[in-house]
């Protein structure tokens, strides 16, 4: 069975340090992994994506996520945060495997970046 | 660019209506997906449809049905509304048969049972 694990309910991080976001997943073929940001009373807005290829992976907004097949992990990061970044972010894994539709996403963490 | 639309992002109804909810997307795309989201919980995926009049259940379909008699339309019915319905309904849709592409969401509609 699928399924997604954010760790952290929180990230606190001062305007202009790194963040990073966690995620690990479970899945039984080929995961395609996903990072959606929410802003306030908005739906989700895809960020990146990793289905195969290099393990670091660009996305918008100055994001990027390394994918580590060995410890199942799909961190968000960015090199310096922006007050603006201040959101809610999920992961999320489809199985590749079966190309199936059923996406599992993971509960989602909100991060503060402070001024 | 992408665009799907809710027709209401807040909604007020009464214990025992019954509630539409409408999604329209303009990607011509066949997957159509309905999730609540809810605090600490995520996304749960309630029902999604891969073509027009197909649909199949995800994975809290109880106390709800969809409709889909438009590619471009998808629509959330809460047969007789209870307060725990009450939550925040996301539409989504994405391209046929491509697992690698990402979902695109509307902006949500907050729903409130009395």
């Amino acid at each position: 069975a699928q399924s997604v694990a954010q760790p952290e309910d929180q990230v606190n991080v001062a305007e202009g340090n790194p963040l990073t976001v966690k995620c690990t997943y479970s899945v039984s073929g080929n995961p395609y992994l996903f990072w959606y940001v929410q802003y306030p009373n908005r739906g989700l807005q895809f960020l990146l994506k990793y289905i195969t290829g290099d393990n670091l992976v660009k996305g918008s907004y100055g994001f990027e996520a390394e994918f580590n097949k060995s410890q199942t992990s799909f961190h968000l990061k960015k090199p310096s945060a922006l007050v603006s970044d201040s959101a809610l972010y999920f992961c999320a894994v489809r199985d590749g495997r079966t190309g199936g539709f059923k996406t599992i996403f993971g509960a989602g963490t909100r991060l503060f970046v402070k001024a | 660019d992408v665009k799907v639309t809710q027709s209401s992002r807040y909604l007020v109804k009464r214990t025992g209506e019954k509630v539409f909810l409408e999604c329209v997307q303009d990607m011509d795309h066949e997957n159509m997906f309905w999730y609540r989201q809810d605090p600490g919980l995520g996304l749960r995926l309630i029902y999604f449809s891969y073509d027009v009049k197909m649909k199949e259940k995800g994975d809290i379909p109880e106390g709800y049905s969809v409709s889909r008699e438009k590619k471009e339309r998808f629509s959330l019915i809460l047969e007789s509304a209870s307060t725990n319905q009450t939550s925040m309904y996301l539409c989504a849709s994405s391209s046929p048969d491509r697992a690698s592409q990402p979902q695109h969401f509307g902006d949500g509609t907050r729903l409130s049972i009395l």
